[in-house]
């Protein structure tokens, strides 16, 4: 069992959707989850990170993180084409002084394409 | 957010040669990361890159095979070493920016790599 799965799609949606993408894990140590955004042929682009459980807020996007049932999602709102891109969930442990390890293991990336 | 740029950013190498990638920032930073992505995989981690000390494999890379440098606060290089066609696949570097809980993680572009 990979320690974080991820549906990797491919998701197809209309401009202006409302679009879900979720991260199961099996690791009870990952305190530390991201997102990141990667259009082809480009390295990942950090979105969104939060910090153990709850949500967090930026524009368009929110993060969401359960780690009750080991469960976080991503929402965009009002998707536009622009939003077409592989989206990886990325999540680390604790080390000392309370920062993450550094390690980030990765989800397998969810294809998404939103079309006018 | 720091930036971050690799060299070459594609190259095509026979079986059994070396290629060296550079990973140049544009600010000290105390982390590095080696990262490889295979066609339609997620992110691997590689090794962590610390100035001033030996890298860090993880489990399945070993030191022979992908040899790491790591000169100063801005720099690093991993070298694929005695290439066959299973290491065609695409290498970024991150780097660890320290913020106050979280050491999130930026990507470089990455260094497309095809092995023949």
């Amino acid at each position: 069992q990979k320690e974080v799965e991820q549906d990797p799609g491919p998701l197809s949606v209309p401009e202006g959707a409302i679009v879900s993408l979720n991260c199961t894990y099996s690791n009870s140590a990952f305190q530390y989850f991201m997102w990141y955004r990667q259009y082809s042929r480009k390295g990942p682009e950090l979105l969104m990170y939060t910090y153990s459980s709850g949500n967090k807020e930026d524009g368009r996007f929110t993060a969401q993180v359960d780690k009750s049932s080991k469960y976080i999602s991503l929402f965009i709102r009002d998707s536009q084409p622009s939003d077409s891109a592989t989206y990886l969930c990325a999540m680390s442990g604790v080390g000392a002084g309370g920062t993450s390890y550094g390690k980030l293991t990765f989800g397998q990336g969810t294809i998404l394409t939103v079309h006018p | 957010s720091a930036v971050i740029s690799q060299k070459p950013s594609r190259d095509i190498c026979q079986r059994g040669t070396s290629l060296t990638i550079q990973c140049q920032v544009d600010s000290q930073v105390t982390m590095m990361f080696w990262y490889r992505q295979q066609p339609g995989q997620s992110l691997t981690l590689i090794a962590t890159a610390n100035q001033g000390s030996e890298a860090t494999y993880e489990s399945g890379f070993v030191i022979d095979k992908f040899p790491i440098s790591r000169p100063n606060l801005t720099f690093s290089t991993l070298t694929v070493s005695n290439m066959s066609p299973e290491d065609s696949s695409i290498y970024l570097c991150s780097v660890a920016s320290s913020g106050g809980y979280t050491d999130t993680q930026y990507f470089g572009p990455g260094t497309r790599l095809t092995v023949l």
